[in-house]
């Protein structure tokens, strides 16, 4: 299958600060998806990307489609305790969904 | 509530038994996705539908594994003679195809399997 690669795979950060995560491919996609999934439940999804370029917020939640239609960013600003949680990039081909293994986040209050 | 639903929520059988899994989509959405995701990894695609028709299935998709969608409406995955490795989280997803190559997934909350 496609192989998306997210970075960092965890972080650890102090309540307030910014926080960047990416994800990469060797494939070309036409469509970018974040989610994010807390324990036990499914992944909700936070932003969609459909053109290369693209830039889309979603309150503190900032993402972008590159240009190469390669990779994709997410960016969430200010954080707070609730932004604990795994963040998930996808990429859709061929109407087939491909998944990233996943940004741990955790966050200090 | 108008999202996807799953049932069982949770599900704990012995080795060899089969198992049932069921997905009822958000009602306009004409696609339907099964997905495995284990602990630490992201979600891996099994199969889906478009309407009625089952359109793929993933190599991992055993032979003891079939899934059906037989109104184009909810949809069932079986699992027979389940095994220890089958243990993971099934998560059923809908998607409103208008066009190829875009469209956003939506997810349940999960169907978690254990085979003891």
């Amino acid at each position: 299958g496609q192989q998306l690669n997210q970075s960092p795979q965890s972080m650890f950060i102090q309540e307030g600060e910014d926080v960047s995560m990416n994800c990469t491919s060797s494939s070309i996609f036409n469509t970018w998806l974040w989610y994010k999934q807390d324990p036990g439940e499914g992944p909700v999804l936070l932003i969609a990307l459909y053109k290369a370029g693209e830039l889309t917020s979603n309150g503190r939640l900032t993402a972008q489609f590159g240009i190469t239609r390669k990779d994709s960013f997410l960016n969430i600003s200010a954080s707070i305790p609730s932004d604990v949680g795994i963040y998930f990039c996808a990429g859709l081909n061929f109407n087939k969904f491909y998944f990233g293994s996943g940004t741990k986040l955790n966050v200090k209050p | 509530d108008t999202g996807v639903s799953q049932d069982p929520r949770h599900k704990i059988t012995k080795r060899g038994q089969n198992v049932t899994f069921r997905c009822d989509p958000i009602s306009e959405h004409n696609r339907l996705y099964w997905y495995r995701q284990t602990l630490g990894q992201g979600p891996e695609f099994l199969t889906y539908f478009q309407n009625e028709a089952q359109l793929e299935k993933s190599r991992l998709l055993s032979d003891r594994f079939s899934a059906e969608r037989p109104k184009g409406s909810f949809s069932t995955l079986e699992i027979q003679r389940t095994e220890q490795g089958d243990s993971a989280m099934y998560l059923c997803a809908s998607s409103l195809g208008l066009a190829e190559n875009t469209g956003e997934l939506f997810f349940g909350e999960g169907s978690r399997l254990t085979v003891l």
